[in-house]
């Protein structure tokens, strides 16, 4: 298995341009979550999908901010506009429901975002 | 979900064992005691779990006590390779699974 799969893994634009981050969960897994990583902020859970729905999107910091899951081997997480304070490293994880506390979660390699 | 604690940093030499202590002592019975690691530039990595019992996989072992307010990941053989950051979580089995990572324990293992 591949593992997850992201892209771009490095992405550098000017402020006030569409970003997209692209990935891709392992095979079989229900779940998928995207996190951003800060110096100052550390690593923050921003929104996650069961099923490609989406069932928790409160850490998304604020309407620029978006995130689909068209199918079950494909997600996006948008950002218009970028604004500098964006910069950090965005991951994504899939897991899948085992039914019990076995769920580990399976990171990407993140994409290292770099607004200008 | 419960609050834990865990040193800043931490040092340990090659081939020895480093043990990295967590304290959890608000936590619930019915949560679950994850480690996770992050190496440099890398995804967090999953290591181990336990809710009560001790749990050694290939990775590490998980000591927790019988009082479950503290427990301490063991990295039996420390290599150049396990430097990294720790994260102890705990959470609830199943719901939501959410994940909040806290600062962590920066392990930092030397020749």
């Amino acid at each position: 298995d591949a593992g997850v799969i992201q892209s771009p893994r490095h992405e550098v634009t000017e402020m006030g341009q569409e970003v997209t981050l692209r990935c891709k969960p392992i095979s079989g897994h229900d779940y998928l979550f995207w996190y951003r990583q800060t110096m100052m902020r550390g690593l923050e859970l921003l929104i996650y999908f069961n099923n490609n729905v989406p069932i928790d999107d409160s850490g998304m910091p604020e309407d620029r901010f978006s995130a689909k899951m068209p199918n079950a081997s494909f997600s996006t997480l948008k950002i218009q506009p970028s604004e500098p304070r964006d910069s950090a490293v965005y991951f994504c994880a899939s897991s899948h429901n085992s039914g019990g506390a076995g769920n580990e979660q399976f990171f990407g390699p993140g994409t290292r975002l770099t607004v200008l | 979900d419960a609050k834990t604690t865990q040193p800043t940093s931490m040092d340990c030499a090659e081939g020895r064992a480093a043990n990295l202590p967590c304290n959890h002592s608000t936590i619930s019975g019915n949560e679950y005691v994850y480690w996770y690691r992050q190496i440099h530039s890398q995804g967090p990595q999953y290591i181990i779990h336990g809710l009560k019992n001790n749990e050694t996989n290939e990775m590490a072992s998980l000591i927790i006590t019988e009082d479950r307010k503290s427990s301490t990941l063991i990295l039996p053989h420390a290599t150049l390779r396990d430097t990294a950051v720790y994260y102890c979580i705990v959470r609830v089995k199943g719901g939501f699974q959410k994940l909040v990572f806290g600062t962590g324990t920066r392990l930092l293992v030397s020749p």
